[in-house]
């Protein structure tokens, strides 16, 4: 089965600073791609996610996300972070054709006023 | 709010109760997803269901066992749990097709005592 890899366990922030969050799968084949985020206390919502196309795929709340499928990678970013985007991020892939979908840890994101 | 309701929201149980979790999604998808979140370790899919027909099980031990009874019910029942169960259960559904994604419940906080 596929699995997913995020380097990143806690990431701390100020304000205003870029964000960037590694996210590596392991599957040679069509993938669809996706980052979800959960804000604590809450459930899981669907940031961005990537099926074909264009590599660089725009999501909610300014996020944004490249598949580079020379590296496995799919990593998300953001130009200047909020307070308010203090969460959890996690990765996830599914396979081709197949609803069998895997995540990584998850990275916690602390963005300080 | 998510189209997905789990319940209940907290549970704490004994190791030798039975006790149930419950899913309900109003989305009309038709696969639905139990999943085990732990700190620091990568949501664990747990059993997936498509067109009520569990099609995953990753070797979950027989203390947890699913029931479908249809495409917008999914149980989770409990018996003689261990400690290293405790963690947020989450359920999730899908509509099957290639370009898929999952939507979440809020999860049940399950603690074994």
């Amino acid at each position: 089965a596929q699995s997913v890899s995020q380097h990143n366990h806690h990431v701390i922030l100020s304000e205003a600073a870029s964000l960037e969050l590694g996210c590596n799968y392991s599957y040679g084949g069509t993938v669809n791609l996706f980052w979800y985020v959960q804000y604590p206390g809450q459930h899981l919502q669907l940031l961005l996610k990537y099926f074909s196309g264009d590599p660089l795929v725009k999501g909610i709340k300014g996020f944004e996300a490249e598949f580079i499928k020379s590296k496995f990678s799919f990593n998300l970013r953001k130009p200047s972070v909020q307070w308010s985007d203090t969460a959890e991020y996690f990765c996830a892939v599914t396979v081709y054709n197949n609803n069998d979908m895997r995540f990584g840890a998850g990275t916690r994101l602390t963005v300080k006023p | 709010e998510t189209g997905v309701t789990q319940t209940p929201r907290h549970l704490v149980m004994g190791m030798t109760n039975k006790k149930s979790l419950k899913c309900e999604q109003h989305l009309g998808h038709n696969a639905m997803y139990w999943y085990k979140q732990s700190a620091k370790k990568p949501l664990e899919l747990m059993f997936v269901y498509n067109f009520k027909e569990q099609t995953e099980n990753n070797s979950v031990p027989s203390r947890f066992s699913p029931e479908c009874p249809n495409s917008s019910h999914l149980f989770l029942h409990l018996h003689t749990l261990q400690p290293e169960d405790s963690a947020l259960y989450l359920c999730a559904s899908s509509q099957l097709s290639t370009n898929t994604e999952a939507f979440f419940g809020q999860g049940t906080r399950l603690t074994v005592v």
